[in-house]
């Protein structure tokens, strides 16, 4: 079974500001990983995804995430905060391809991004 | 369509009653996922469907909970004798191949009263 521990269910940074949110994973097979963003009212959207090819990837609205299979990690940046930033973010962990099987979500971390 | 349409957006039902949550995914769409999301938590997997067939139901909670896909594009949750832990936001995502990432609907707020 895999499961995702998210450190810090609340994050605050100032605008311009270095975004950090934490994800560990635990899986007994190489797994998929996601980081998905949710806005007020609305769906989550996937950010990025690692499977198993380049471990920094890049995603949307300047964000990216380094898989670390030492550490188990698999960590949210963005050098810059922007106030559009402000959300929920919800690491998440499969076996398989998204598609083939079900995502395990972590509990989320609002991130508030203070002017 | 353009997104996944979930309906009803908000449902408030009495304890006991029966609810059907309907999803629409995006046309073409191959994988249909429900997931259940408690406040403050993230999603946790309920079950899904490539086509028609669900192919794992290991999430639903109990034997209230079921859905269907009957022609491999909108699907139906059903929750029969709703119960007040029932109360969540029910999301549903789907992916254009079996090996796609999720688009996720915005969700069906359920609040047993």
């Amino acid at each position: 079974a895999q499961s995702v521990t998210q450190l810090g269910s609340h994050v605050s940074v100032s605008e311009g500001a270095l975004v950090l949110l934490r994800c560990n994973y635990s899986s007994s097979v190489p797994p998929y990983l996601f980081w998905y963003v949710q806005y007020p009212n609305q769906g989550l959207q996937l950010l990025l995804k690692y499977t198993s090819a380049a471990t920094l990837v890049k995603g949307i609205n300047g964000f990216e995430a380094e898989f670390k299979k030492s550490e188990t990690s698999f960590h949210l940046t963005k050098p810059s905060a922007h106030m559009s930033d402000a959300a929920e973010y919800f690491c998440a962990v499969s076996v398989k391809p998204a598609g083939r099987r079900a995502l395990t979500f972590g509990s989320g971390t609002r991130l508030q991004v203070q002017p | 369509g353009a997104g996944v349409s979930q309906s009803p957006r908000y449902k408030v039902t009495k304890r006991g009653q029966d609810v059907a949550l309907r999803c629409d995914p995006i046309s073409g769409h191959v994988s249909l996922y429900w997931y259940r999301q408690a406040l403050g938590q993230g999603p946790e997997f309920l079950t899904y469907f490539n086509y028609e067939a669900q192919q794992d139901k290991s999430g639903l909670p109990n034997d209230r909970f079921s859905a269907e896909r009957p022609e491999g594009s909108i699907s139906t949750l059903t929750i029969q004798r709703t119960e007040q832990r029932d109360s969540a936001m029910y999301r549903c995502a789907s992916s254009r191949t079996k090996q796609g990432g999720y688009t996720f609907g915005s969700g069906t707020r359920l609040t047993v009263v």
